[in-house]
């Protein structure tokens, strides 16, 4: 199993142009989640889904949009590139299944620098 | 409101000294999950432990033992025998049982240095 997959894994924007940071995985779990890491601080959540179809805010949506068509597939697009958009960002997943909450699986990352 | 503090943000040891991570976590509900996550230099993030707040035990995995007190509310996790492949940041979590979607809050880190 591959597990979480992010592409790409770096990529360097222009101020005002969007990009698509894709992620999915094979796990068959129905929660995902973006987060962006900035340096020194731990992890914040942009948005998180609970199922195909539904999609709800984290701490810092602002800037970013999701959509979830799929079970497997969890896109985070940033339509209009600004310097403070520049991050790190991880996609996870977890499963409702099995008793209490259960941990995150995460992928390997998208480095994002805009300039 | 949830929240989790690290409050040390760098440790620097020698290679086979003991060293722990503070965790210090802030909930108003009764049940709830704490994690901690191992980021190595390479980037990705390494599940380490989960434990709900019924389940005060303390658990040790080879080098690593996790200590839970809820009359402090800290989490904190011990690496005995430190070895140069522990370097990495060191993330603990927070989980409320009901909020919708396992949502984590994430303290800011840890990050550790072992020396040779």
């Amino acid at each position: 199993n591959a597990g979480v997959t992010q592409t790409p894994k770096f990529r360097i924007l222009k101020i005002g142009q969007s990009m698509t940071l894709q992620c999915t995985q094979d796990m068959n779990h129905n929660y995902m989640y973006w987060y962006r890491q900035d340096p020194g601080m731990g992890l914040k959540l942009i948005y998180y889904s609970v199922g195909a179809g539904i999609t709800d805010k984290g701490e810092v949506p602002n800037g970013y949009n999701v959509s979830r068509s799929t079970t497997e597939d969890f896109p985070l697009r940033l339509e209009l590139a600004a310097p403070s958009q520049t991050s790190v960002y991880f996609c996870a997943s977890s499963s409702p299944r099995g008793q209490g909450i259960q941990p995150q699986h995460f992928g390997d990352g998208t480095r994002l620098s805009i300039l | 409101a949830q929240k989790v503090t690290q409050a040390q943000t760098e440790i620097s040891v020698v290679e086979k000294e003991d060293v722990t991570l503070d965790c210090v976590y802030e909930t108003r509900d009764t049940t709830y999950y704490l994690f901690w996550y191992k980021q190595p230099p390479s980037g990705e993030l390494v599940f380490l432990i989960r434990r709900n707040s019924f389940d005060e035990q303390n658990e040790i995995s080879g080098r690593y033992s996790w200590n839970f007190q809820k009359s402090t509310s800290s989490f904190n996790f011990t690496i005995t025998a430190s070895q140069v492949v522990d370097s990495a940041v060191y993330f603990c979590a927070l989980s409320e049982a009901n909020n919708q979607g396992g949502k984590l809050i994430f303290g800011q880190g840890t990050e550790l240095s072992v020396k040779p």
